[in-house]
């Protein structure tokens, strides 16, 4: 039963263009949504979270969407640079429990 | 400040051969957890421990064992390996269960033949 599920496994964009990325989730006990980023190598990085009682946060070129009615999170980039090449991870929180349900990834390529 | 830091990075291991994962944090976080990285299958929870002194079971807590050594480190066991847990095994910490940020560590990269 995949509670957090990634469905494009890559995405290729121009430099300087948007890159949205999606994620659909099952649970609805999920009051916590994160977005980590993961190059070749490395351990993952958390770059952006949302509540469950939000439907946008924003921090930089990086905003996350959330529609609740839907199940559905997209993380959205503007503009796309070639460093944020690497795989984006989505993740459902479940309250003080701490643990983090993961979604597949997307490998998103930025193109000079 | 290292973070969050594994040992070893690579490891080889023969199918019944057991091997101790380690894991530190100098952050003074709270919570600890071990997750293992397949391909296709995102990341998945093994065991984590919201405090030093307890631990509590993941997602795929099979064939580990965990130790919450104190509360800069926090180990996993395998004691008999086997093909299936070739994977990548990454440890994070944060402050506090729940909403905190986790702070993950390089990874490991075990191979069972």
């Amino acid at each position: 039963d995949q509670q957090v599920k990634q469905n494009s496994p890559s995405l290729s964009v121009q430099e300087g263009r948007i890159s949205i990325l999606n994620c659909d989730y099952t649970n609805s006990m999920f009051d916590y949504f994160l977005w980590y980023k993961k190059y070749p190598a490395e351990g993952p990085t958390f770059l952006i979270s949302i509540s469950s009682i939000k439907d946008k946060n924003e921090d930089g070129r990086f905003t996350v969407f959330l529609n609740k009615s839907a199940k559905h999170l997209s993380l959205h980039i503007v503009p796309s640079q070639p460093g944020d090449s690497a795989v984006y991870f989505c993740a459902g929180s479940m309250g003080n429990t701490g643990k983090l349900i993961f979604g597949q990834g997307t490998t998103l390529q930025v193109k000079p | 400040n290292a973070g969050v830091t594994q040992t070893p990075k690579f490891q080889v291991l023969k199918t019944g051969q057991s091997m101790t994962l380690q894991c530190a944090q100098d952050m003074n976080h709270n919570s600890m957890y071990w997750y293992r990285q397949d391909p296709g299958m995102g990341l998945r929870l093994i065991y984590y421990s919201a405090s030093e002194g307890t631990t509590d079971k993941g997602e795929v807590p099979n064939g580990y064992n965990v130790s919450r050594l104190n509360k800069r480190e926090f180990s996993l066991r395998l004691e008999s390996a086997a093909p299936s847990q070739t994977s990548v095994y990454f440890c994070a910490s944060s402050v506090y269960r729940g909403t905190d940020t986790q702070y993950f560590g390089p990874g490991t990269r075990l191979t069972v033949l």
